[in-house]
Order: C-alpha cells, then sequence, then structure tokens
C-alpha cells in the first residue's frame, strides 16, 4: 500500500491553463507539506497544513493555492499556469512524537509548454 | 533562519569504497530532527536514515551512518562499502519540530565507480 500518494505523475500543459494536483496520505498524520524541486533540483517547502489548517506558507504566488478537504488529503491547484512553474511537485506527510519522520511522495513532474 | 548547507555538489567513490557526504546547519531551536533522504534518478525521496537532536549517539543504519557534532552544527552521512545503487542525490534536512517546517539543502550528487 502506498503510504503517501499522488495524482498525477506527469503533467503536460500550455501556458495559461489550470491545473490541479492531488495528494492523498494513509498514515494517520497530521501534517502535510508541498515541496517544488526546479531543474537545478533544490528542494523548496511551499505550504505546510496542520490539521487543514494552513501553518507555513512560504512566499508562493497567490496563483497557488492549497486546498485540504480532510487531514489525509493536500491538494494544490495552480491557476495561470507560467513556464517557470515547470518542476517536480511532491507531496509529504509528518508524524510526530517521537519518531519524527517525513514521508514524500513519489512527486509529480510537471511541464508547462 | 533555519538553513542547511551541503558544501560538495558533487561526489564519487569507487564501489565498495566509504565516502562522507558533508552537512552544516544552523537553528535556533532546541528540538529538531535530521535526516538525510536520498533521490535517485527515478525523483523518489527515500529515507535513508534519522537523528534525533537529543540524543548524542551516532544514528546507524546498516552502511550508512552519520557523525553528528552538535556544538559544530554538523550532521555528516559517512557510506561504507558503497554500492552501485547507492548512486543518487542526497539531501540533508533539518526538520524544526515547533514550526513542522523542514530545510533541506542543495543536495549532493554521489557517482559510484565500478
Amino acid at each position: 500500500d502506498t503510504a503517501v500518494s499522488q495524482t498525477p505523475k506527469y503533467l503536460v500543459t500550455q501556458m495559461g491553463n489550470d491545473k490541479s494536483i492531488k495528494c492523498e496520505q494513509n498514515l494517520g498524520h497530521d501534517t502535510m507539506y508541498w515541496y517544488k524541486q526546479d531543474s537545478k533540483k533544490f528542494l523548496k517547502i511551499m505550504f505546510s497544513y496542520n490539521n487543514k489548517e494552513l501553518i507555513i506558507n512560504e512566499t508562493v504566488p497567490n496563483r497557488f493555492s492549497p486546498k485540504s478537504p480532510d487531514k489525509a488529503h493536500l491538494n494544490l491547484h495552480i491557476n495561470s499556469l507560467e513556464l517557470g512553474d515547470s518542476a517536480v511537485y511532491f507531496c509529504a506527510s509528518h508524524s510526530g512524537g517521537a519518531w519524527e519522520t517525513q514521508y514524500f511522495g513519489p512527486g509529480t513532474r510537471l511541464l508547462v509548454l | 533562519a533555519q538553513t542547511v548547507t551541503q558544501s560538495q555538489p558533487e561526489m564519487s567513490v569507487q564501489e565498495a569504497e566509504t565516502v562522507t557526504l558533508s552537512c552544516t546547519y544552523d537553528t535556533s531551536e532546541s528540538d529538531y530532527y535530521l535526516f538525510w533522504y536520498k533521490q535517485p534518478p527515478s525523483r523518489q525521496m527515500i529515507l535513508v536514515i534519522r537523528q534525533e537532536a537529543y540524543k548524542q549517539q551516532n544514528a546507524t543504519e546498516n552502511r550508512f551512518s552519520v557523525n553528528f557534532q552538535k556544538a559544530a552544527k554538523s550532521f555528516s552521512l559517512k557510506i561504507s562499502d558503497s554500492q552501485l545503487g547507492d548512486a543518487a542525490m542526497y539531501f540533508c534536512a533539518c526538520l524544526n519540530t515547533n514550526a513542522g517546517k523542514s530545510t533541506f539543502g542543495d543536495g549532493t550528487t554521489l557517482t559510484v565507480k565500478p
């Protein structure tokens, strides 16, 4: 069973379109994240949600809007896609307590043409 | 602000040899965790090893071990008996448990030569 899953795995779209990436975790974790990994492979946090509440919002354009319908899901919606949005987007969830660890999804490769 | 620095963009090692990847971090928090993640060409992020900052004993996982120097804020990863499958990008990360935020280094690409 996949612990953290993302759909789709690949996304190719035109500039200006709106797209969503979905993330689900079946680990019972309270905290979920979105990361962006650019072409240089630098990994940067975008958002963090704890129990459906936004707790971290790094300097990310308003075109990016996370949505957490419940604590097992954290979706990322992107409006008016730009060329610079092309990257790999990783979802992750975090277990707290004595086993503080982040578990990553497989990533979604987004290519904006 | 929390920072993580990996000063070696690229490293290479001969198969069966030992290699050490460097990582330094800076945090004002007293409660944090440190991690090494491996990212092979498939881009999957795989947890290699974790270290609780409050523990003095260095973590080990089979061929992987860390040298955690808390005062120096250093957290290096040692890979013993390197295998071809170890070739990947390795990320060091610091998790601030109060803020629930992880900061990642820029990664070190490890090449394993047969």
